[in-house]
C-alpha cells in the first residue's frame, strides 16, 4: 500500500476558486514538503512543515500539518492559471528523513 | 548559479546499451538523489548520496550504479538499457540530509526511451 497518500488525483478549478489538496501518511511523519511541477520540468519547492500544527504560506499558498492525523492540507487562495501545475508532497520519516517518500501527485488545471 | 544541471535533457537507447545521466550542482550540497518519475508511481528514490565516497541504494536501484568521487557530481549508470527504465530522471540535492534548511533542489529532469 502507498505510504503517502495525495487526493484529490486530479482537480478542475475556475479562476478565481479556492482548492484544497490532501496528502495523509500511514507512518509517523518526521518533515513533510510540498512540491510543485509544471508539465516536463523539474520540482520547484513550496515549503517545508515539521511541527504539529504548522503552518506557512508562499504567495496565495498555505499549508497546514495536522500531527494528529498525520495529514497535511495544501490549500489555495483565489486560484489563477499560474498554480497551474502537479502539486507533490513528499515525506521523511524518522530515521530515513533524508529518503524522500512521494505521493502520486495531483494534477491542478485552473480554467480562466 | 546553475542549481542542479542534468544532462542530457532528452535520450533514447537501444535495449542492451549502456549510458550515464550527468547530474552536477554548484551550491556544495552534501547530499545528492536519483529519482524516476513514471505515470500511476509518482517518484520512486533509485540511489542517494549523504557526502563524496557514500552511496546507498533507494527503493528501485536495480539495474543502476552510481559513484560520488566529488561533492558537486553524482552520475547516474544504467548498465544494459531495458523498456523498463523509460522514464524521466530527477536528480536533487539538499545542504544537508535532513533537507530542512531549504529544501531539496531539483534537476529540470532526463526523458530517457528505451526501446
Amino acid at each position: 500500500s502507498q505510504e503517502l497518500e495525495q487526493s484529490p488525483q486530479s482537480l478542475i478549478v475556475q479562476e478565481g476558486k479556492n482548492l484544497t489538496i490532501n496528502c495523509t501518511s500511514s507512518k509517523t511523519l518526521y518533515g513533510l514538503y510540498w512540491y510543485k511541477q509544471k508539465y516536463g520540468e523539474g520540482l520547484i519547492f513550496l515549503m517545508m512543515l515539521q511541527k504539529g500544527g504548522e503552518e506557512k504560506s508562499h504567495e496565495k499558498i498555505t499549508a497546514k500539518l495536522d500531527e494528529k492525523k498525520q495529514q497535511s492540507s495544501l490549500h489555495i487562495t483565489a486560484s489563477q492559471p499560474s498554480h497551474a501545475g502537479i502539486y507533490l508532497c513528499g515525506a521523511g520519516y524518522r530515521g530515513s528523513n533524508y529518503k524522500l517518500t512521494f505521493g502520486k501527485g495531483t494534477l491542478l488545471t485552473v480554467n480562466p | 548559479n546553475a542549481g542542479v544541471t542534468q544532462t542530457p535533457k532528452f535520450q533514447v537507447l537501444k535495449t542492451g546499451q549502456s549510458m550515464t545521466l550527468q547530474c552536477a550542482q554548484d551550491m556544495n550540497h552534501e547530499y545528492m538523489s536519483w529519482y524516476r518519475q513514471d505515470p500511476g508511481m509518482g517518484l520512486r528514490l533509485i540511489h542517494y548520496s549523504v557526502g563524496a565516497g557514500i552511496t546507498d541504494q533507494g527503493e528501485v536501484p536495480n539495474g543502476y550504479n552510481v559513484s560520488r568521487s566529488t561533492t558537486e557530481d553524482f552520475p547516474l549508470r544504467l548498465l544494459s538499457a531495458a523498456p523498463s527504465q523509460t522514464s524521466v530522471y530527477f536528480c536533487a540535492s539538499s545542504l544537508d540530509s535532513s533537507g530542512r534548511a531549504a529544501g531539496y533542489t531539483f534537476g529540470s529532469g532526463t526523458r530517457l526511451t528505451v526501446v
